[in-house]
């Protein structure tokens, strides 16, 4: 199983571009999650989604946007990059409400 | 608003020198606080859940404790791999309850 799997690994924006971050589990959990992680900030949650169809903001949502239409992925997109968006960029799942995250190894994001 | 904080930020030991990593947590009702390893490059690595007061969990030279304040990750005789970023986070047990973090301990062991 290769678990959660994140593309790009490394990616630079110019300010005003668009981009997808990619991110595929397949180990069948409903469960899933984006985060961005900044120095000194911790990991702060964008959107999760609790199953195919249904997708809910996060602490930090504004500037992206998501979409859940298969199990096994659950794109994040930035319509319009800006600066304040360089970081690293987590995406995770799980079985369960209750069950402990898997994550993917990030994507660096930078914005010029 | 449920809150997470670690302490210390920062932590060097030297190899066989045992220590404890704090979780400080404030949350309306627990349903779980789960800690996570991290390394340089890579997403983190679930440790451990801990449910309730009094609970104790170990893994190899690791051991998680939890009050009803905090939790504790206690490390005997670390070794210089267990150099990484120690993360905590906490759910709250309303319906689907997203995880908050801590902003992590950064534990170097040396040689």
């Amino acid at each position: 199983n290769a678990g959660v799997t994140q593309t790009p690994k490394f990616q630079v924006l110019k300010t005003g571009q668009s981009m997808t971050l990619q991110c595929a589990q397949d180990m069948n959990h409903e469960y899933m999650s984006w985060y961005r992680q900044d120095p000194g900030m911790g990991l702060r949650l964008i959107h999760y989604s609790v199953g195919a169809g249904i997708t809910d903001q996060g602490e930090v949502p504004n500037g992206y946007n998501v979409s859940r239409s298969t199990t096994e992925d659950f794109p994040l997109r930035l319509l319009s990059a800006a600066p304040s968006q360089t970081s690293v960029y987590f995406c995770a799942s799980s079985g369960t409400a209750n069950s402990p995250l898997h994550f993917g190894n990030g994507t660096r994001l930078t914005v010029t | 608003e449920d809150q997470v904080t670690q302490s210390p930020e920062a932590l060097r030991l030297q190899e066989g020198e045992s220590s404890s990593l704090n979780c400080s947590y404030t949350v309306s009702g627990l349903r779980g606080l789960f800690w996570y390893r991290q390394d340089p490059g890579k997403g983190p690595e679930f440790l451990f859940t801990l449910y309730s007061a009094g609970e104790e969990k170990e893994k190899e030279r690791l051991k998680a404790t939890l009050t009803k304040k905090e939790s504790f990750l206690h490390i005997t005789a670390p070794k210089p791999e267990d150099s990484a970023t120690y993360l905590c986070a906490v759910q709250a047990q309303s319906g689907y309850s997203t995880l908050t973090f801590g902003k992590g301990t950064m534990l170097l062991v040396s040689p």
